[in-house]
């Protein structure tokens, strides 16, 4: 089946714009994250789903990062008044319930300009 | 601050040179083990995984053992090919988000 969509795959913005980043899990999966990809770096940990619930946002960087699963499958993370310092590419990753494999998206990569 | 410290590259081998790239964890308990790697222009796949003390993970002639003792979960290839080319990361499970090291570049020439 498919796998995990992102979308846009390649986002610009101007210091200051909001932006929204999508992701499409794997049909079914209970369990949806964000991660961070600095360049050079390995992903870091924003937030975790399971189903439309929010389990843990620990990683979220600043208030101005905001994560959303309404119906339990679609995710949209916001980042409002962007900086230059959250330019990355944003990983979406979805996993069946009782799985340990984390399926990846392809990424969005943000550039703050 | 970051709980999983792996080889930082780049490295570049010839064809069927022998590749070992450590990978050692801090946790609480025993966490799952797992390698990702990320070929040029794809997204992050994973390689092999262990979920437990002394269990060894194996795909694509790579392996790597759960050591316990050592904290470490170190990834081996015997002979690599060009198509081996691309950044490894280990990471770890727990509480169901993963911790990632900084990962590898691996250039394999022919």
């Amino acid at each position: 089946g498919a796998g995990v969509s992102q979308s846009p795959r390649y986002k610009v913005a101007k210091r200051g714009q909001d932006v929204a980043l999508r992701c499409d899990p794997i049909s079914g999966h209970v369990s949806l994250f964000w991660y961070q990809q600095a360049l050079g770096q390995g992903p870091e940990f924003l937030t975790y789903f399971q189903n439309e619930a929010q389990l843990d946002k620990s990683g979220l960087p600043s208030d101005r990062f905001f994560a959303e699963r309404p119906e339990g499958s679609v995710s949209t993370l916001k980042i409002q008044r962007t900086q230059q310092e959250d330019s990355a590419v944003y990983l979406c990753a979805s996993k069946r319930r009782g799985g340990y494999e984390q399926y990846f998206g392809p990424g969005t990569r943000l550039t703050v300009t | 601050g970051n709980s999983v410290t792996q080889m930082e590259g780049p490295v570049t081998l010839s064809e069927e040179a022998f590749l070992t790239i450590n990978c050692t964890y801090t946790a609480t308990g025993y966490p799952s083990l797992f390698w990702y790697v990320q070929y040029p222009g794809e997204g992050l796949q994973l390689l092999l995984k262990a979920t437990k003390a002394d269990d060894k993970g194996s795909n694509k002639g790579f392996e790597a053992t759960y050591r316990k003792e050592t904290t470490s979960f170190h990834l081996e290839k015997g002979s690599v090919q060009v198509s081996d080319s691309a950044v490894y990361f280990c990471a770890r499970g727990g509480s169901e988000k993963l911790v990632f090291g900084k990962g590898m570049k691996l250039t394999v020439n022919p």
